[in-house]
């Protein structure tokens, strides 16, 4: 069936460090993709989305990759920081009016 | 200057009740949407509105009703609450379809005791 996931559920970086948050999808069809940082007691704040027809997209701080052929997103954030400790979220969008979440991956960062 | 707002932040209630749920954007947006985030964080859609028209309805039992006074409201009820009910809800909001950007609001964390 359709999924999408992440490879591991915690991940701890130190501060200044790069950090890297790997989501895998399992359908081809999907054409629509965004990260969602979650903050503990907030709802799920936009990062940053990729559309199919790319396979890079960078923000401040923040670069998103889109590998198609083996159906991989991952999130880069560079020089960590303690605020972007969080729960992150990849979501896909096929075609529907619908947007499938991933599990969630956990970043801590320590000093 | 809230773009998604929800009330009540906290809904702690008995088995057997009736609650609602209030969300509000002022961003504009046509479409909005309920999501449920059980405790192992999992977030997954339950309904979708479209300038008042019900356009997502996951398979959600009947107990929750989905009300969408304006396009810049959209309201949650729940019947007979259960145990499994508990759970943290979500409002967002985007421009048109969920192939945008959807904006969260902070949540509404119930309890079913």
């Amino acid at each position: 069936g359709e999924s999408v996931g992440l490879h591991l559920p915690t991940l701890s970086v130190q501060e200044g460090d790069n950090s890297i948050i790997n989501c895998a999808y399992s359908n081809s069809a999907s054409d629509y993709f965004i990260w969602y940082k979650q903050e503990s007691g907030k709802g799920p704040q936009f990062i940053i989305d990729i559309r199919s027809n790319m396979d890079k997209r960078q923000g401040q701080r923040v670069t998103v990759l889109l590998n198609k052929t083996v159906k991989h997103l991952s999130l880069q954030i560079a020089a960590t920081q303690p605020g972007d400790s969080a729960v992150y979220f990849c979501a896909e969008n096929k075609f529907t009016d619908k947007l499938i979440f991933g599990t969630g991956t956990r970043l801590q960062v320590f000093p | 200057d809230t773009a998604v707002s929800q009330t009540p932040k906290y809904l702690v209630t008995q088995m057997g009740n009736d609650k609602s749920i209030k969300c509000e954007q002022n961003l504009g947006h046509d479409t909005m949407y309920w999501y449920k985030q059980d405790s192992k964080k999992f977030l997954k859609i339950m309904f979708s509105y479209n300038n008042k028209e019900l356009i997502i309805n996951e398979t959600v039992p009947n107990r929750f009703s989905p009300k969408s006074p304006d396009k810049a409201h959209l309201n949650l009820h729940i019947n007979s609450l259960e145990l499994g009910d508990s759970a943290v809800y979500f409002c967002a909001s985007s421009p048109g379809t969920s192939r945008e950007t959807q904006y969260f609001g902070p949540g509404t964390r119930l309890l079913v005791l």
